[in-house]
């Protein structure tokens, strides 16, 4: 079974442009969650997806938005983007019986 | 507010030693979630703890959980240098994973 895959795994970008970055989930898994990890705050929740709908939201600024396709594939978006958006951000995958949380790669985003 | 801690932040430890990496929480939750993380990579799982008492274990490394206490520990029996990494335990709250700091082992020759 392939395991969740995200897109691209860098980018770079410049202040106040905006970037969408991707997540596959593993085959049969509806739920989707993002993360952000940076050095000072560490691993944060940004939103959950189940089925199209957002599930669960984290404590973001509304510059961070995502959706989820009939595929349950998701992706993230961030407007206007500031130097502390630069991260890695990972997707998880989870499927409808567990609540086990599988990671992918994740896509690390330098913004200039 | 949610908090898990984890202590201590950075652990350098000589090969062959023993030593536990302590995650403490603040809420009542049902799981946790122990995960590995080499520089510049993703989040391996290495266990999921679901109730009280639970004990896990994968080669040097142990888990256990006690929900009363709020307490899970990771435990690591002779060291050897592959086990250096970051090592992060997860909350489950209402599947939202809220994570600790962070632990950073660097075992040495």
């Amino acid at each position: 079974k392939a395991g969740v895959t995200q897109t691209p795994r860098y980018l770079i970008k410049t202040r106040g442009q905006q970037v969408t970055l991707s997540c596959s989930p593993i085959s049969g898994h509806r739920s989707v969650s993002w993360y952000q990890q940076t050095p000072g705050q560490g691993l944060q929740f940004l939103f959950e997806y189940f089925s199209e709908t957002q599930r669960n939201k984290g404590n973001f600024p509304g510059r961070f938005s995502g959706r989820q396709f009939s595929n349950s594939r998701s992706e993230m978006n961030v407007s206007t983007l500031e130097l502390g958006d630069s991260a890695l951000y990972l997707c998880a995958s989870k499927g409808d019986r567990g609540r086990e949380q599988y990671f992918g790669p994740g896509t690390r985003l330098t913004v200039t | 507010e949610l908090k898990v801690e984890q202590n201590p932040l950075f652990l350098s430890m000589q090969e062959g030693k023993n030593y536990t990496i302590y995650c403490n929480y603040s809420t009542t939750s049902d799981r946790l979630y122990w995960y590995r993380q080499d520089p510049g990579k993703s989040l391996e799982s290495l266990f999921v703890l679901l109730s009280n008492g639970a004990v896990k274990q994968e080669g040097r490394l142990m888990a256990s959980l006690d929900t009363k206490a709020r307490l899970s520990t990771l435990h690591i029996t002779a060291a050897v240098h592959d086990l250096s990494a970051t090592y992060f335990c997860a909350v489950d709250i209402i599947g939202k994973l809220i994570f600790g700091q962070g632990t950073e082992l660097s075992v040495k020759p």
